[in-house]
């Protein structure tokens, strides 16, 4: 079966210094992956999606970017963090990227708090 | 653009009530629809899922059956528990480059005892 890591489950960082993410899927070739980010609420909000190897779409202008160096590894990243970066940070995948209509898988998310 | 729009919350019953959380939908095409539910500090977890009309997804005692005529995606339990106090999100997949999915604010639910 499929599975998806995400880590560090909790992280406190100081404003100005940099960020990295891992995500990591499973059981699965070729999926799609995604970033959202959470914020004091709710509301999901996509930042990155990713339909194969070095193939990244950036969904909203910001101070974070992504990568993806292996069919499998989706990594979120940030040179300098800013107050607003502070949120719930989630992975996901789904079958791709020929497939369509199929849902999306979540990690357990990233508590990102910034100092 | 395709959009959701869930009801308001929070949604507070007493245990093994009723629960109706509306979901309606603007979408081009034949979208599929998902619900899916956020525990205190954890991911989102699918809870149920519909692929074309008239279609019902169930899980765990949820139901939401996919009406094309109205655009709605309903999700309703017989009778909750404390155990499902939670956000629940609505969802439609986009068919498009990437299988996006556009999620609805979510609707907190309180269940007491």
């Amino acid at each position: 079966s499929q599975t998806i890591h995400q880590w560090p489950a909790t992280l406190v960082q100081p404003v100005g210094s940099p960020l990295s993410l891992e995500c990591t899927v499973e059981g699965t070739s070729n999926p799609n992956l995604y970033w959202y980010r959470q914020a004091a609420g709710r509301g999901l909000q996509l930042l990155f999606y990713s339909v194969g190897i070095g193939q990244i779409s950036s969904e909203v202008p910001q101070n974070l970017s992504a990568s993806r160096p292996q069919d499998r590894q989706f990594i979120l990243s940030s040179k300098k963090l800013l107050l607003s970066d502070s949120g719930f940070y989630l992975c996901a995948w789904s079958a791709g990227p020929t497939a369509v209509n199929q849902p999306q898988h979540f990690g357990d998310g990233t508590r990102l708090s910034i100092l | 653009g395709n959009s959701v729009t869930q009801m308001e919350g929070p949604v507070t019953l007493s245990e093994e009530a009723f629960l109706t959380i509306n979901c309606t939908y603007t979408a081009t095409g034949y979208p599929s629809l998902f619900w899916y539910v956020q525990y205190p500090g954890e991911g989102l977890q699918l809870l149920l899922k519909a692929t074309k009309a008239d279609d019902k997804g169930s899980n765990k005692g949820f139901e939401a059956t996919y009406r094309k005529e109205t655009t709605s995606f309903h999700l309703e339990k017989g009778s909750v528990q404390v155990s499902d106090s939670a956000v629940y999100f609505c969802a439609l997949s986009e068919r498009e480059y990437g299988n996006k999915l556009v999620f609805g604010a979510g609707t907190i639910l309180r269940v007491k005892s």
